[in-house]
């Protein structure tokens, strides 16, 4: 069953606005993780947010962690056509100790930067 | 570095066929894991690994069989394939069990 689930599932924006992308989900977890894939290729990390920590940058990137509201957004500022991809959301389990090896993914949010 | 690699790109099995989906990571990476990817559905784990000869179940194992007998290499084998395992299947490892490296995907079709 999915831990992670993305809102809005897809989003059309134009070059140079901001995009923003919600994750909410549903057992306390150690971290959240934020990932990308294009179109037929595998994914890429992108950010990675303990749960004592409320908020972390990365570029253009922009990840909040609400642990009290089991929700995360990352936000991506002044996009660009090559940000169109795929993003995902993933936990891991409530039981697993130390590492994250059983991460659970979200279905996935379309991003469409419109040039 | 190749990072982490997978074989086939692409395979057509028929039903009741049985293959396995090489991957391979070249960063000493202890953990690895199985994913399959379904449209709507996102990435399910089917079999992960902590470390060479242990390996445990994700969330939908059944159907696949894992062995982990070298630190490199995570095959994943599907003992008699059915329409159901049409999917698309990542292979990825990970240093510290978090950030977690993908492969490029092996797309499966079982007719």
């Amino acid at each position: 069953s999915q831990q992670g689930e993305e809102d809005p599932q897809a989003l059309s924006i134009q070059e140079g606005e901001n995009a923003t992308m919600n994750c909410s989900y549903k057992t306390s977890i150690n971290n959240l993780q934020w990932y990308r894939q294009n179109s037929g290729r595998g994914l890429v990390h992108l950010i990675l947010i303990r749960s004592n920590e409320r908020e972390k940058h990365s570029g253009r990137l922009r990840v909040t962690l609400d642990t009290s509201k089991k929700s995360s957004s990352l936000l991506i500022t002044a996009s660009r056509a090559a940000d169109t991809a795929s993003y995902f959301c993933a936990t891991d389990l409530p039981f697993t100790q130390g590492g994250s090896e059983k991460l659970v993914f979200g279905k996935g949010m379309k991003l469409t930067v419109n040039p | 570095n190749a990072g982490v690699t997978q074989t086939p790109k692409f395979q057509v099995l028929k039903t009741g066929q049985s293959m396995t989906l090489q991957c391979a990571q070249d960063m000493n990476h202890e953990y690895m894991s199985w994913y399959r990817q379904d449209p709507g559905m996102g990435l399910r784990l089917i079999h992960y690994s902590v470390g060479a000869g242990i390996t445990d179940q994700g969330e939908v194992p059944n159907g696949y069989n894992v062995s982990r007998s070298t630190t490199e290499d995570f095959p994943l084998r599907l003992l008699s394939a059915a329409p159901s395992q049409t999917s698309v299947y990542f292979c990825a490892s990970s240093r510290d069990g978090e950030t977690q490296y993908f492969g490029p995907g092996t797309r499966l079709l079982v007719l």
